[in-house]
């Protein structure tokens, strides 16, 4: 399998659930991110690890942990969510994260886990 | 801080119109730009880039040119397909810095 694979790919969970998304990418790439996707809102950029470790955290809500075992896999573990936390969760890879000029800044997504909180 | 500017969409053209994005950017230094493009059910998919001023990008018959003196990277296509319809994202990277991304502008092809 090739690129960044997702899953699951749908999800609907009550505010009081614990659930996963699993995010791994085949490319050797070193840096993963993950993104929220809303209606009519830029992607808002939540969590970047670069060699496995955190080096961006946009002020996310606590509920909202993410964890990098290796370089290949991302997971987000949600709990206690809210109905405005419903929308599409992406992953992204890229080579590197911040590199000089930007040229390896190139980020490959996967297909993204679409979130329902009831 | 960073940031770009897509034209709200949605974009409504016929099969084989003239297709014409816009976009605007601000940074502070001398950024990478970027469109990505995302079909129905998927994620983002790069389209092209353009490293530094003056350059042009193209892929898929897409182009967009780096223009650092209107700070603009507007993404054309001269005869649109139905197969285009997505929604297009214009993007920078900054050196050392995270992407930022636009709010992302639907084109809606129709036969």
């Amino acid at each position: 399998e090739t690129g960044v694979t997702q899953t699951p790919r749908h999800l609907v969970m009550g505010m009081t659930n614990k659930k996963s998304l699993k995010c791994e990418q085949h490319l050797g790439h070193n840096a993963m991110y993950w993104y929220k996707q809303s209606a009519k809102k830029p992607l808002e950029l939540m969590f970047v690890y670069s060699l496995e470790e955190r080096v961006e955290n946009n002020s996310v809500p606590s509920r909202f942990s993410p964890e990098c075992p290796n370089s290949s896999h991302l997971f987000l573990h949600l709990h206690t969510l809210q109905p405005e936390d419903s929308a599409l969760y992406l992953c992204a890879s890229s080579q590197d994260f911040g590199s000089a000029r930007g040229h390896t800044d190139t980020q490959y997504f996967g297909p993204g886990t679409r979130l329902t909180v009831l | 801080g960073n940031s770009v500017t897509q034209m709200e969409g949605p974009v409504t053209l016929s099969e084989e119109a003239f297709l014409t994005i816009n976009c605007t950017y601000t940074a502070t230094g001398y950024p990478s730009l970027f469109w990505y493009v995302q079909y129905p059910g998927e994620g983002l998919q790069l389209l092209l880039k353009a490293t530094k001023a003056d350059d042009k990008g193209s892929n898929k018959g897409f182009e967009a040119t780096y223009r650092k003196e209107t700070t603009s990277f507007h993404l054309e296509k001269g005869s649109v397909q139905v197969s285009d319809s997505a929604v297009y994202f214009c993007a920078l990277s900054e050196s050392y810095q995270k992407v930022t991304f636009g709010t992302g502008t639907k084109l809606q092809v129709i036969p």
